[in-house]
């Protein structure tokens, strides 16, 4: 399978503790997005990486929340001192680089998170 | 801001029929992308098609064809002869940056 991968598919945790969550890309995509998705709404962005450089965070991504991406290969996701608020879908999508052109990008499963 | 506008929350039509769902978007910027996606009752958003602001040939493919006009910031999406299977939540999204903006999404129902 060559599609964007994401690890756990679920997780449930208790308010306060800490969630990391996992993307692996499409191999030779060197762009690498975060979103968060609520149910019966479009996703939210909250970062984005060019190969391991994080170039963009959302201003509503609060310091709980880090992102990084070793290498520029898989990426993780941090939610420390987690909020009932932070339960949601959160996906990752890739994406490669061609000329100065915008490229679709390709999404992962997703890891739904709850939040007890 | 950019900003994209889907209005139809939910569209519900029985097989064969044909529908559209609407889009319109907002944007100061010459140069933008546009896409659609698609979004099962399974979960992972499906990438069906990207348009650049300077192309504004409609696009068919299959049952599925596009209609972007720029005078009227509206990218459309019309299913013709649709089936069950194309039940889901329909977005449209309009990069900003590199960051995506997306609509709330169109529920479309089609029952047997």
């Amino acid at each position: 399978d060559t599609g964007v991968s994401q690890n756990p598919r679920h997780k449930i945790t208790k308010r306060g503790q800490n969630v990391t969550f996992r993307c692996d890309p499409i191999s030779e995509h060197n762009r690498l997005y975060w979103y968060r998705q609520t149910l019966g709404q479009g996703p939210e962005f909250l970062t984005y990486f060019q190969n391991e450089a994080q170039l963009e965070k959302s201003r509503l991504l609060s310091d709980r929340f880090s992102a990084e991406r070793p290498k520029g290969s898989f990426s993780t996701l941090e939610i420390q001192r987690t909020e009932q608020g932070d339960s949601a879908m959160y996906l990752c999508a890739s994406s490669v680089i061609e000329g100065r052109s915008y490229n679709e990008q390709f999404f992962g499963p997703g890891t739904r998170l709850t939040v007890l | 801001a950019q900003k994209v506008t889907q209005a139809q929350t939910e569209i519900s039509v029985v097989e064969k029929e044909d529908v559209t769902l609407d889009c319109v978007y907002e944007t100061r910027d010459t140069t933008y992308y546009l896409f659609w996606y698609k979004q099962p009752p399974s979960g992972e958003l499906v990438f069906l098609i990207r348009r650049n602001s300077f192309d504004e040939q409609n696009e068919i493919s299959g049952r599925y064809s596009w209609n972007f006009q720029k005078s009227t910031s509206s990218f459309n999406f019309t299913i013709t002869a649709s089936q069950v299977v194309d039940s889901a939540v329909y977005f449209c999204a309009l990069n900003e940056g590199y960051q995506l903006i997306w609509g709330a999404g169109t529920k479309l129902i089609i029952k047997p």
